[in-house]
């Protein structure tokens, strides 16, 4: 099946800083992704939607210009936390429908993110 | 809106013990079903799912029915094995949409 990768798997900064989270697919192109977040005994909530070459939707309540996701070639997602605080601390996650329209959704391995 | 509700962990079991975990869902049409699991270390991986009523999800000895009438998707195994120490994460989706809905996920541990 499709492989992506996220990375890193986990980060800790300073409160004030930009943190980047890296989300690749290994073995096939990747035109949509999706990123999501848990914070500890939540669901995982979906934050935004990337499509390569656009500009990425966000979910309601989602600061876009705190939560920067690029999506600028078909196998790489970035999503940026910009002064980052520590209520940013969370599981961040990214996923990609994969290339085939089966409904299933391929996963990063997740980034956790302290901040402190 | 759409929601998930998944049984709270953590749950451990001694080997070849039967496992069900919980899921019940609201939804406004007639979703997809699925169960994710995610092993330490690694990223979510589907485990089954159902696309419609009454439809059962099966793979690696674990099972689940698609219930509309108590909207429910159940994850049973009749024996686990240590290997499926995990955290299993019930979802749901709606033909056309990609993005999931998911619940709190599960922590599975799994004691020899």
């Amino acid at each position: 099946g499709a492989v992506v990768s996220q990375h890193p798997s986990w980060v800790i900064c300073k409160s004030g800083t930009s943190v980047k989270i890296e989300c690749r697919s290994l073995d096939f192109q990747a035109t949509t992704m999706f990123w999501y977040r848990q914070f500890p005994k939540q669901s995982l909530m979906l934050m935004a939607t990337s499509n390569e070459g656009s500009k990425a939707t966000y979910e309601q309540g989602v600061e876009k210009d705190k939560f920067l996701i690029n999506h600028a070639s078909l196998t790489l997602s970035t999503l940026t936390v910009t002064s980052a605080h520590p209520e940013d601390s969370s599981f961040y996650i990214c996923s990609t429908p994969g290339h085939k329209n089966t409904g299933e959704l391929f996963f990063g391995e997740g980034s956790r993110l302290t901040v402190l | 809106g759409d929601s998930v509700t998944q049984m709270e962990g953590p749950v451990t079991l001694s080997e070849e013990a039967f496992l069900t975990i919980n899921c019940t869902y609201t939804a406004t049409g007639y979703p997809s079903l699925f169960w994710y699991v995610q092993y330490p270390g690694e990223g979510l991986q589907l485990l089954l799912k159902a696309t419609k009523a009454d439809d059962k999800g099966s793979n690696k000895g674990f099972e689940a029915t698609y219930r509309k009438e108590t909207t429910s998707f159940h994850l049973e195994k009749g024996s686990v094995q240590v290997s499926d120490s995990a955290v299993y994460f019930c979802a749901l989706s709606f033909s056309g949409a990609n993005n999931l809905f998911f619940g709190t996920g599960t922590r599975l541990t799994v004691i020899p």
